[in-house]
């Protein structure tokens, strides 16, 4: 059974567009992160939600916004792409916001904009 | 803001051999936890290991071992008898005790082993 799933894993879009990514996670955690991973394969914090509520925006044009529609999904929509959104998206879970706790990844959608 | 720094871009070792990742971070918080990752080519994103800061023992998980030295705030993680599936990127990463920031991550180590 998958933990943390996404779709689409890839998506080929052109500039201008605007697109979603789903993330589902069946562990029952209370935490759900988006990241960013770019073509250097660094990667970043975009959002987090704890029980369907923002917790962390870094940064992040307000094309990018993310909604929680129950504890088990955290979806991105980003608006008007540009090519610089060229990335790999994660999306995470964990039990809870303790530094501590694992987070589960999933597999990734790479995003790229024509 | 915390940072994480990796200062070896690639390493390769032959197989069954030991390897040594370096991993320094800054932080001035007394309460964290830093963590090893492995991202092999499929890209999932793969726990290894997990400090916690107050723990002055190195964590252990079978043929991964982490040397962290708090003072220097240096977190190596060392890999015994290498094997061909160890392949990957490797990332160091960051997190406050209290969690409200998530991951901070390095820039990565790619990890080539010789057969």
């Amino acid at each position: 059974d998958t933990a943390v799933s996404q779709t689409p894993k890839y998506l080929v879009t052109q500039m201008g567009n605007d697109k979603s990514i789903k993330c589902e996670q069946n562990l029952g955690h209370d935490t759900m992160y988006w990241y960013k991973q770019d073509s250097k394969k660094f990667l970043k914090i975009m959002f987090s939600y704890n029980n369907k509520e923002l917790i962390i925006n870094e940064t992040v044009p307000n094309r990018f916004s993310p909604k929680s529609p129950d504890k088990a999904h955290l979806n991105l929509h980003i608006n008007s792409l540009e090519l610089g959104d060229s990335a790999v998206y994660f999306c995470a879970s964990s039990p809870g916001l303790a530094g501590g706790n694992e987070q589960f990844f999933g597999p990734g959608t790479r995003l790229t904009v024509l | 803001a915390q940072t994480v720094t990796q200062s070896q871009p690639e390493m390769s070792v032959q197989e069954a051999e030991t390897v040594t990742l370096s991993c320094t971070y800054d932080t001035s918080e007394s309460d964290y936890y830093l963590f090893w990752y492995k991202q092999p080519p499929s890209r999932q994103m793969i726990l290894v290991i997990r400090q916690e800061a107050y723990k002055q023992q190195n964590a252990t998980e079978n043929r991964f071992s982490v040397n962290f030295q708090k003072a220097a705030k240096s977190f190596s993680l060392k890999i015994s008898d290498s094997q061909l599936g160890d392949a990957a990127m490797y990332f160091c990463a960051y997190r406050s005790g209290g969690g409200a920031d998530g991951l901070t991550f390095g820039k990565g180590t790619h990890l080539i082993i010789q057969p």
